[in-house]
């Protein structure tokens, strides 16, 4: 079963806007992570935010975390058309091993 | 460093017959996790193998099995295919011993079954 519901399920925009994409989740978490997926290849991690933090950045990526709400969001800045992929939120309890469960993703396409 | 390697890619069978994939993590992590994506289910957890133990298995039939390698290779294996199974079939491995951390996928195996 999944975990989290992502929002939007797809969404597009033009080259240079911003992207948010939304995650929420049930249960209790010890870390949240969002990965990418090209195409039905493989994920690739991106940015992994820990249950006591609220807002991490990396490049153009920000994320937070409200684990009151449980949810959190994913802000893609300046999109570029390679940005284009499907996007998951992956979540884990912290006691169960390496255990992650997704969100049923959020599909992006930045048109150029 | 090499990344994790996932053999074969792509595979074709038939209702009622078994398959067995690879996956190669990257040199040096011991935690292996096999995850099964279908546009109808999503992305969910199969199994968790670390150090030749498996650590934690998901809500799948028996027909679904895997194990470890001392090398830190691992198979899964599904038996009397259903078409259902059809799947892409992910493997990621892992440095940490601790829970949680970032997972680093193989490509997958592509699983058609007919």
């Amino acid at each position: 079963s999944q975990q989290g519901e992502e929002d939007p399920q797809a969404l597009s925009i033009q080259e240079g806007e911003n992207a948010t994409m939304n995650c929420s989740y049930k249960t209790s978490i010890n870390n949240l992570q969002w990965y990418r997926q090209n195409s039905g290849r493989g994920l690739v991690h991106l940015i992994l935010i820990r249950s006591n933090e609220r807002e991490k950045h990396s490049g153009r990526l920000r994320v937070t975390l409200d684990t009151s709400k449980k949810s959190s969001s994913l802000l893609i800045t300046a999109s570029r058309a390679a940005d284009t992929a499907s996007y998951f939120c992956a979540t884990d309890d912290g006691n169960a091993g390496n255990m992650l469960t997704f969100g049923g993703g959020t599909r992006l396409m930045v048109k150029p | 460093k090499a990344g994790v390697t996932q053999t074969p890619r792509y595979l074709i069978k038939t209702r009622g017959q078994q398959v067995t994939l690879s996956c190669s993590p990257i040199s040096g992590h011991r935690s292996v996790s096999w995850y099964q994506q279908t546009p109808g289910q999503g992305l969910q957890f199969l199994f968790e193998y670390f150090s030749e133990t498996q650590r934690n298995k998901g809500n799948f039939p028996g027909r679904f099995s895997g194990r470890q390698f001392s090398n830190s290779r691992s198979e899964m294996n599904v038996s009397t295919l259903e078409l259902g199974d059809s799947a892409l079939y992910l493997c990621a491995s892992s440095l940490q011993r601790e829970f949680g951390g970032e997972l680093f996928f193989g490509e997958g195996s592509r699983l058609t079954v007919l």
